[in-house]
Formats: structure tokens, C-alpha cells, sequence
């Protein structure tokens, strides 16, 4: 079992352009949840997905973010028109079943933004 | 909102001697209270967790202890070595498990040998 995959591991953009961040779960996990880490700060939780549905997206900013857990393939994250301030590290987390005790960490995206 | 306030944000100790890192929460109805270290440019690991239901746990030379009145819980972690060296979050989950978790802002721990 190779843990949580996420991809790319650094990912830079310009202002205005889009990124997509790829979380790929732990074998046999259908819960994937994503956070966002700014320098200095602690995780702040952003969405929880199971396959094909968002169950919780109260920490997603209102526009330019989405989130995604199709069926087949990894969840992604996707930014549109991306600021400066976007610039963080963004962390998902899979777990078997929705008790946080057994969510596990990737490595974590780093997008920053010039 | 709700919120989780950890302290301190940084701590320097000997090696050998032991640190508590101590966190107070906001909402009522949190009932899980993990613990995670992170290295520098490294994931988030668990490192222990507690329920609501015990005051106390304990796995080697790590512990917490939760205080489910004045809703506050503490890591501590006796005989320090270097390789403890790193931040640690606390967080606690925001209405009950089924909820999300709210991290603390980190406390960076510096064991010196």
C-alpha cells in the first residue's frame, strides 16, 4: 500500500492561470479530505468528499475553488484564476470510513503562486 | 466560530527533559482530539489521539490528557530526544466525530542534545 499520493509535489503557477492538485487515497479508503496549510499556520480544513459526492465543503472559499472524487481517478483539487495568496501547501487526507482517527496524510502539494 | 488555541507556539528544551504543549477548544460537542507531528516540509502523522470518553492515554514516552470541563488537553512527552524536534498541532474534531477537525496554529519543539 503505497499511503496517500498526491501530485505534483511543487506546483507553480502565474497569476490568473488554473491549478489542478491530484490526491489519490490509500487503497480500500473512500473518504478523502483536503487542507490547506499557509506558512506558519496550522491545516485548515477545506472539504471532505467520499466517491462522487461532497459531503462537507464548508471550508472552501466561495469562488475559484472546487473539489472532485469521481468514481475512477484520484480527487482533485482545482483553483481557477489563482492570486498570490493562494500560495500554500494543500494536504488531503484518506481514511476507510469518516473516523478522522484512521485519516492518514499525503505528502502535500506546494503551489505557489508568482 | 469555532476554534482550537494551542500553546506554546515555540518551546526549547534539553534533551532528556520533558514538554507539555497545551490546547483549549471552543466547541462542546467536540469527542476526538488527535495529536500530529510535522517535519520540515513533511506530512502531518498522527502521533496519538484521544476520545472524550477517557481523561488519559498514554503510548510510550508520549501522553495526553484531556479535560473534558474546561475543555483543554495536553501533550506531553517525557525523555526528549532531538528527533522529537518538529511542530506539533493539536486539533479536535467540531461536532462530534462525523465532523471536521479544527487545528490549532502549532508549536514548533526544539530538543537541544
Amino acid at each position: 500500500n503505497a499511503g496517500v499520493m498526491q501530485n505534483p509535489r511543487h506546483l507553480v503557477r502565474r497569476r490568473g492561470q488554473e491549478a489542478r492538485l491530484r490526491c489519490s487515497p490509500m487503497k480500500g479508503h473512500s473518504h478523502v479530505y483536503w487542507y490547506r496549510q499557509l506558512p506558519e499556520e496550522g491545516l485548515k480544513f477545506m472539504v471532505y468528499l467520499q466517491k462522487e459526492n461532497i459531503i462537507d465543503e464548508s471550508g472552501m472559499p466561495k469562488e475559484r475553488f472546487s473539489a472532485e472524487f469521481p468514481k475512477e481517478g484520484p480527487s482533485i483539487l482545482r483553483i481557477q484564476q489563482v492570486v498570490r495568496g493562494d500560495s500554500a501547501a494543500y494536504f488531503c487526507a484518506s481514511s476507510p470510513t469518516s473516523d478522522r482517527a484512521e485519516a492518514f496524510f499525503g505528502q502535500g502539494t506546494r503551489l505557489t503562486v508568482v | 466560530g469555532e476554534n482550537v488555541e494551542q500553546h506554546p507556539s515555540t518551546l526549547s528544551v534539553q534533551e532528556g527533559d520533558s514538554a507539555v504543549i497545551k490546547c483549549t477548544y471552543s466547541d462542546s460537542a467536540s469527542n476526538y482530539f488527535p495529536w500530529y507531528k510535522q517535519e520540515l516540509g513533511k506530512r502531518p502523522q498522527l502521533i496519538i489521539d484521544i476520545r472524550s470518553n477517557v481523561g488519559e492515554k498514554k503510548d510510550q514516552r508520549i501522553a495526553v490528557t484531556l479535560n473534558k470541563t474546561a475543555k483543554h488537553f495536553s501533550l506531553h512527552i517525557t525523555e526528549t530526544q532531538p528527533e522529537d524536534s518538529a511542530v506539533y498541532f493539536c486539533a479536535a474534531s467540531i461536532g462530534g466525530s462525523q465532523g471536521n477537525l479544527i487545528f490549532g496554529k502549532g508549536t514548533k519543539l526544539s530538543v537541544k542534545p
